[in-house]
């Protein structure tokens, strides 16, 4: 089983839709968590991050962490044409010396006009 | 700040030659780090750069070289090329002195392929 598990879809809603994405890991130890966002032919740019249970919030955006669950989710609130890119989720463990991040595949997003 | 830089942006290869890969960063610091993207595999890491002068490996280091030339620049070789190193290859730093080293920052890619 992959470390980090994740849905690759691809995904796609209307615009102006509230958009989950998911991901789902197996190892206790990761208590950092990330979201990249990738648009096509780009480099994957940081969208999100926190260091423990709960949501932070950031305009649309709302990161999710369950650690019970080993859980995480972004949300997308008000979704828009100009959020239609690949998301992908990473995590690794606290204060890791060296910067290892361990990342889920990528689900594609697209948001229809 | 232009952040991390990459050059070239796109190359075309014939099989058992030699290129290098190039990457920069003028955020300060102290960790680099090379991936792959390949469709339905996500990004692999190849090689990283803890501190300037060290390197180790990843999880797919076969057929890959670097180098840590100094603080700013971490370069990427493939001695013989392949048909499996048909890939994007993207460059990564994260961390400053002292702080944390998990949030990484990617370049734009090299679109390589190789014939």
């Amino acid at each position: 089983q992959k470390e980090v598990e994740q849905d690759p879809g691809p995904l796609s809603v209307p615009e102006g839709a509230i958009v989950s994405l998911n991901c789902t890991y197996s190892n206790s130890a990761f208590q950092y968590f990330m979201w990249y966002r990738q648009y096509s032919r780009k480099g994957p740019e940081l969208l999100m991050y926190t260091y423990s249970s709960g949501n932070k919030e950031d305009g649309r955006f709302t990161a999710q962490v369950d650690k019970s669950s080993k859980y995480i989710s972004l949300f997308i609130r008000d979704s828009q044409p100009s959020d239609s890119a690949t998301y992908l989720c990473a995590t690794s463990v606290y204060g890791g010396s060296q910067g290892n991040l361990i990342f889920g595949k990528g689900t594609k997003l697209s948001v229809k006009p | 700040n232009a952040g991390v830089t990459q050059t070239p942006k796109f190359q075309v290869l014939k099989t058992g030659q030699s290129m290098t890969l190039q990457c920069a960063q003028d955020m300060n610091h102290n960790s680099m780090y090379w991936y792959r993207q390949d469709p339905g595999m996500g990004l692999r890491l190849i090689y990283y750069s803890a501190s300037e002068g060290t390197t180790d490996k990843g999880e797919v280091p076969n057929g890959y070289n670097v180098s840590r030339l100094n603080k700013r620049e971490f370069s990427l070789r493939l001695e013989s090329a392949a048909p499996s190193q048909t890939s994007v290859y993207f460059c990564a730093s994260s961390g400053l002195a002292g702080g944390r080293t998990d949030t990484q920052y990617f370049g734009p890619g090299t679109r390589l392929t190789v014939l």
